[in-house]
């Protein structure tokens, strides 16, 4: 079992539509998470750190289910610019190594 | 500023020749990390430094793997007797500090290395 899993997608979404996608972890141990944005053929970007409580930076919202032990990424109000890859991440070890997910690849169309 | 930036961009090799990639990490960024990302896969932790230590260097692939950093910035990650399983795109990230993962990971573009 993959120690970060992602829906590989693509999930096609209408423009101004809602998505929202999880990614499960195997490590209960784990202590940050992070969801990554990749554009194809691009090194990838901080979109925004999740906490424990939920959090949210624009039309992005970000959930943690520590007793499900997955993550989640809610994107409001679809962009043609969200198209992308989102990789999940999440810290493990006590210094920190990171580990990241497959990606879960988004299509807003027109 | 100047964001990471690695070289060279491409790097087409033969079965068997050493290459050596380079990174530059942010200025005053103390901790910087090397990944490997194959086609259609998610990035995989190879090494990351704490100035110029390497706590874990576990996530190398094989011992053919290795890699430096010197004064604290500029980084090499040297693959000898590179095989057509190297092929992938290995990138840079640094960040500000090391704090258990929780700083923000800033990458490079990356080095496609083709292993013919």
């Amino acid at each position: 079992r993959k120690e970060v899993e992602q829906d590989p997608g693509p999930f096609n979404v209408p423009e101004g539509a809602t998505v929202a996608f999880n990614c499960t972890y195997s490590n209960s141990a784990s202590q940050s998470f992070f969801w990554y944005r990749q554009d194809c053929r691009k090194e990838p970007k901080l979109l925004m750190s999740v906490y424990s409580s939920g959090n949210e930076d624009g039309r992005f919202t970000a959930q943690l289910n520590r007793a499900s032990q997955y993550i989640s990424l809610l994107i409001r109000d679809s962009k043609l610019s969200d198209s992308a890859t989102y990789l999940c991440v999440v810290n493990f070890d006590s210094w920190g190594k990171l580990q990241f997910g497959a990606g879960t690849q988004v299509v807003v169309t027109p | 500023g100047a964001g990471v930036s690695q070289s060279p961009s491409n790097k087409v090799t033969e079965k068997g020749k050493d290459v050596e990639l380079r990174c530059d990490p942010i200025s005053g960024h103390t901790a910087l990390y090397w990944y490997r990302q194959s086609l259609g896969q998610g990035l995989e932790f190879l090494i990351y430094f704490q100035g110029n230590s390497a706590p874990d260097k576990s996530g190398l692939p094989s011992d053919r793997f290795s890699a430096e950093r010197t004064g604290g910035s500029v980084s090499t990650l040297t693959i000898q007797r590179t095989q057509q399983e190297d092929s992938a795109v290995y990138l840079c990230a640094s960040s500000l500090a090391w704090t258990g993962g929780k700083e923000t990971q800033y990458f490079g573009p990356g080095t496609r290395l083709l292993v013919l």
